[in-house]
């Protein structure tokens, strides 16, 4: 099992539409997590670190459930420029190495 | 603050050269990535420093491939005997002990 696993894409959207992706990890000694975007022959950046207790930024809400060992990404409202490729990131285990994902590959269209 | 530096942006290299990539981390961060990229395709995880412990190389693909990290600052990615399955963008990142990566712009590297 790899350490750190996300929907396949690509998830083809209507704008305003509602799209939720998710992201196994299968250490559960993680600690940090967090959701990275990335633009197309762009380098990732940091769309949101992921809490305990849920968090939220506009349209974005990312999810944490230990239980289960998953995190979640819910766009609302999608817009063209959301656009781009998902990549979820976890912290090994026990350590301070962080990985990455495959990425989830979104396409809005108008 | 500077964010993270790559250089050179680009680089052309003829098969069988070696090349020299260069990373420089935002300043106080623990810990430095290298990943490569292939077209289309996902970051492949190479080599990963963190502080005074020894690299984690598990991702280099072939012993062609070796990184240093100088006082804990500056890394280099050196490829031996360049193979045209070479060509990628590679990615360098930073950051503090299991915090957010910084990454910076990349290095293209294109074998002919």
């Amino acid at each position: 099992r790899k350490e750190v696993e996300q929907d396949p894409g690509p998830f083809n959207v209507p704008e305003g539409a509602t799209v939720a992706f998710n992201c196994t990890y299968s250490n559960s000694a993680s600690q940090s997590f967090f959701w990275y975007r990335q633009d197309c022959r762009k380098e990732p950046k940091l769309l949101m670190s992921v809490y305990s207790s849920g968090n939220e930024d506009g349209r974005f809400t990312a999810q944490l459930n230990r239980a289960s060992q998953y995190i979640s990404l819910l766009i609302r409202d999608s817009k063209l420029s959301d656009s781009a490729t998902y990549l979820c990131v976890v912290n090994k285990g026990g350590g301070f190495k962080t990985i990455f994902g495959a990425g989830t590959r979104l396409f809005v269209k108008a | 603050g500077a964010g993270v530096s790559q250089s050179p942006s680009n680089k052309v290299t003829e098969k069988g050269k070696d090349v020299e990539l260069r990373c420089d981390p935002i300043s106080g961060h623990t810990a430095l990535y290298w990943y490569r990229q292939s077209l289309g395709q996902g970051l492949e995880f190479l080599i990963y420093f963190q502080g005074n412990s020894a690299p984690d190389k598990s991702g280099l693909p072939s012993d062609r491939f070796s990184a240093e990290r100088t006082g804990g600052s500056v890394s280099t990615l050196t490829i031996q005997r360049t193979q045209q399955e070479d060509s990628a963008v590679y990615l360098c990142a930073s950051s503090w002990a299991g915090g957010e990566q910084f990454f910076g712009p990349g290095t293209r590297l294109t074998v002919l």
